[in-house]
């Protein structure tokens, strides 16, 4: 049972470019979730969804960021017009129930660098 | 609002010492509480986690139990070994959300 992939590992854009990562949850698991851990940070939560629906994006920047979870495919959290800020590693979490107490399971990361 | 306040690294420790890296939380209602793992170079890995007062979450040799008298889940381990060196994080899952809400990590390294 393959864990939770996500790609790339290392994303590498120029201010004002887009970025767009990808998340694939474990079989089974419906409910994704987004971190973000800048250098030296502990992760902060961004968005949680299920499929096809934004459940919390409490963490979510106003501008520039969004999120999604389609029917089919991965997740996908897109930044426009990235700035150097963006830079950081984005976790990826997927869990079988969002229930309260359930443990996620977290993906390897993407880590964006902003040049 | 909830917050999770952790020990600053980073702690060095020689080969078979004792462990101890403070948590303490402070949350409306009752979460749950874990200790997760990061690797260099990898994501995160629950390493235990407990649901309600005096628990004890326990895994590999760490331990940890809910103190909900002192908002506190200190992990501990008797005896560290070098493949122990990694970041540690405490978090709690916010009440009435989905979410995990982590402290700023403790970064350990275990030296022969």
């Amino acid at each position: 049972n393959a864990g939770v992939m996500q790609n790339p590992r290392h994303l590498v854009r120029r201010r004002g470019q887009e970025a767009r990562l990808r998340c694939s949850p474990m079989k089974g698991h419906s409910h994704v979730y987004w971190y973000r851990q800048l250098p030296e940070e502990g992760l902060k939560f961004m968005v949680y969804l299920q499929k096809e629906n934004i459940i919390d994006e409490s963490g979510m920047p106003k501008e520039r960021f969004s999120a999604e979870f389609p029917k089919e495919g991965p997740s996908i959290l897109r930044i426009q017009q990235v700035v150097r800020g963006d830079s950081a590693a984005y976790f990826c979490a997927s869990s079988p129930m969002g229930l309260e107490g359930d443990e996620q399971f977290f993906g390897p990361g993407t880590r964006l660098t902003v040049l | 609002g909830d917050s999770v306040t952790q020990m600053e690294g980073p702690v060095t420790l020689s080969e078979e010492a004792f462990l101890t890296i403070n948590c303490t939380y402070t949350a409306t209602g009752y979460p749950s509480l874990f200790w997760y793992v990061q690797y260099p170079g990898e994501g995160l890995q629950l390493l235990l986690k407990a649901t309600k007062a005096d628990d004890k979450g326990s895994n590999k040799g760490f331990e940890a139990t809910y103190r909900k008298e002192t908002t506190s889940f200190h992990l501990e381990k008797g005896s560290v070994q070098v493949s122990d060196s990694a970041v540690y994080f405490c978090a709690l899952d916010q009440t009435g959300a989905n979410n995990l809400f982590f402290g700023t990590g403790t970064r350990l390294t275990v030296i022969p």
